[in-house]
C-alpha cells in the first residue's frame, strides 16, 4: 500500500464548475498538507498548504483536512480552463531534522471553456 | 530573479553513458532536493542535502549520485548503473531543511536514455 493515494483521473469539467480533488494517507506521522499545481511540462508551484485539520481558503480554491479520517481535499470554485493542470497532493514528515515530501501520483484536470 | 534553474530542458543519452544534470540556485536556501517524475508515479525523492558538503540518500538512489560544493549548486548524476534513467528530473530547495518552509521546485530536466 502506498502512503499516499491519489486518483489518476483524468478528470474533465465544464468551465465553472466545482472541482474536488482528493488524497488519503497511512502515515499519522505527516504533520503538513500541501497541494501542488503543475502545468504540462513545467515544475510544481505550491497551491496551498495547511497544518492541522480544518479548512483553509485562498480565492477559489479551499484545502480541507480530516486528519481522523487521513483525508485531504482540494475545492476548486468557479472552475476557469487555465485551471487545466495536474494537481498533486504532498505530506510531510521530518526525517532526522530534514523534511521529507510524500506525493501523491497526481490527479491531471481538464477544464473545458 | 530569484529561483531556481535546471538545465537542459531536454537531455538525450545514449544507454551506457553517465549524464550530469545542472541544478543552481539563487535563493540562498540550505535545502536542495532531486525529485524523479514518471507517469503515474507522482514525485520520488532521491537525494537531498541539508547543508553543504553533505548529502542523504532518499527513497530511489540506486544508480545515482549527487554532489555539494556550493550552497547554490546541486548537480544530479545518472550513472549508467540506473536501470530506467528516461523520466522527467525536478530540482527542489528550501530555505531550512527542517521547519514548515515551502519547497520551491524548478522548470525540471526531461532525460531520454536510448
Amino acid at each position: 500500500q502506498k502512503e499516499v493515494e491519489q486518483d489518476p483521473g483524468p478528470l474533465s469539467v465544464p468551465e465553472g464548475a466545482i472541482v474536488s480533488l482528493n488524497c488519503t494517507y497511512s502515515n499519522s506521522a505527516f504533520q503538513y498538507f500541501m497541494w501542488y499545481r503543475q502545468y504540462s511540462r513545467k515544475g510544481p508551484e505550491l497551491l496551498m498548504y495547511t497544518y492541522s485539520s480544518g479548512n483553509k481558503e485562498d480565492g477559489r480554491f479551499t484545502a480541507q483536512v480530516d486528519k481522523s479520517s487521513k483525508y485531504i481535499s482540494l475545492f476548486i470554485r468557479d472552475s476557469q480552463p487555465s485551471d487545466s493542470a495536474t494537481y498533486l497532493c504532498a505530506m510531510s514528515t521530518l526525517i532526522q531534522g530534514a523534511q521529507k515530501l510524500v506525493f501523491g501520483q497526481g490527479t491531471r484536470l481538464t477544464i473545458n471553456p | 530573479d530569484g529561483g531556481i534553474t535546471q538545465s537542459p530542458k531536454y537531455l538525450f543519452r545514449k544507454e551506457g553513458q553517465n549524464v550530469t544534470l545542472s541544478c543552481e540556485q539563487n535563493l540562498n536556501h540550505d535545502a536542495m532536493y532531486w525529485y524523479r517524475q514518471d507517469p503515474g508515479q507522482g514525485l520520488r525523492l532521491i537525494y537531498y542535502s541539508q547543508i553543504v558538503n553533505d548529502f542523504q540518500k532518499g527513497d530511489i538512489a540506486e544508480g545515482y549520485s549527487v554532489s555539494r560544493e556550493k550552497k547554490e549548486s546541486f548537480p544530479l548524476t545518472v550513472t549508467s548503473a540506473q536501470k530506467n534513467p528516461t523520466a522527467f528530473y525536478l530540482c527542489a530547495s528550501k530555505f531550512q531543511a527542517g521547519g514548515s518552509y515551502e519547497q520551491y521546485f524548478g522548470p525540471g530536466t526531461r532525460l531520454t536514455v536510448t
